[in-house]
C-alpha cells in the first residue's frame, strides 16, 4: 500500500537557519504530494503541493520538488522564523493509482525554532 | 481559508458508553468530509470517507459497527464511538473538501479519553 516516511524529530534550529524535512513515499500510481502544517492548537492546514513530476511547490517561503527519480519530496527553507516552530506533515493522495480518496500522511516532524 | 469546526475539542467518558464527535464546515459546502485518527508521536490514519446523502466508506481494519460515520447534511458529519474501550482513546481529526480535486480543511481534532 502506499506510504509516507518523513525524518522524525523534534528538529531544533536557530532562527535564520536554513530548514530541510526529508520526506520519501511509496505509491502504487502517480501520486499527488502535499505538505501540511499543523501550529499549535489549531487545523492542519496545506502548506504546499506538487502534482506530477519536477513541479515544486512553493508557499511563504517554502519550497519542495516532486522528485520522482528518488520518490521524494523534501520540505526546505532558507531562513526560518520562530514563527515557523510547528509540526509538519508529508502527505500523498493517490487515487488515481487505486488508493483511497483521502490522504496518506507521514508521522510528522515537530519543528521548534530558536530565537 | 475556510474553517472546520470540530465538537467537542476534547471528551472523556467511560468504558461502554458512547460518545458522538461533530464535524461542520462552516462557510462552505462539503460534498466529501474525511475522518482520521492519530496516535501519539503517529501518522494521521484515515479510518473512512462520508459522501453527503451515501454511505460512508471505511478503510481496511476499522470496523464500521463501531465507528458509525453520518454526513446528513453538507455541512455536519458526525461520528458515533459506540462501546468504547480504553484502546479506542486516541485524538479524532475531520476533514471536509467541496468537491474531488479541490483541497481538503481540517478541523482542529476531538481528544477523546475512554477510562
Amino acid at each position: 500500500g502506499d506510504s509516507v516516511t518523513q525524518m522524525e524529530g523534534p528538529v531544533t534550529l536557530s532562527e535564520e537557519a536554513f530548514l530541510t524535512i526529508n520526506c520519501t513515499y511509496t505509491a502504487t500510481g502517480y501520486p499527488s504530494l502535499f505538505w501540511y502544517v499543523q501550529y499549535p492548537g489549531e487545523g492542519l492546514q496545506l502548506l504546499l503541493k506538487a502534482t506530477k513530476a519536477d513541479d515544486k511547490g512553493s508557499n511563504k517561503g517554502f519550497e519542495a520538488t516532486y522528485r520522482k527519480e528518488t520518490t521524494s519530496f523534501h520540505l526546505e527553507k532558507g531562513s526560518v522564523q520562530v514563527s515557523d516552530s510547528a509540526v509538519y506533515f508529508c502527505a500523498l493522495s493517490d487515487v488515481l493509482g487505486g488508493g483511497a480518496d483521502g490522504l496518506t500522511f507521514g508521522k510528522g516532524t515537530h519543528l521548534i525554532i530558536q530565537p | 481559508g475556510a474553517v472546520v469546526s470540530q465538537h467537542p475539542s476534547w471528551v472523556i467518558c467511560k468504558s461502554g458508553t458512547s460518545v458522538k464527535i461533530e464535524c461542520r464546515s462552516l462557510d462552505f459546502q462539503a460534498t466529501t468530509m474525511f475522518w482520521y485518527r492519530q496516535f501519539p508521536k503517529q501518522s494521521l490514519m484515515l479510518m473512512a470517507t462520508s459522501n453527503e446523502g451515501s454511505k460512508a466508506t471505511y478503510e481496511q481494519g476499522v470496523e464500521k459497527d463501531k465507528f458509525l460515520i453520518n454526513h446528513a447534511s453538507l455541512t455536519l458529519s458526525t461520528l458515533t464511538v459506540t462501546s468504547a474501550h480504553p484502546e479506542d482513546s486516541s485524538f479524532y481529526i475531520c476533514s471536509a473538501r467541496w468537491d474531488r480535486g479541490y483541497e481538503q480543511y481540517f478541523g482542529p481534532g476531538t481528544r477523546l479519553t475512554v477510562t
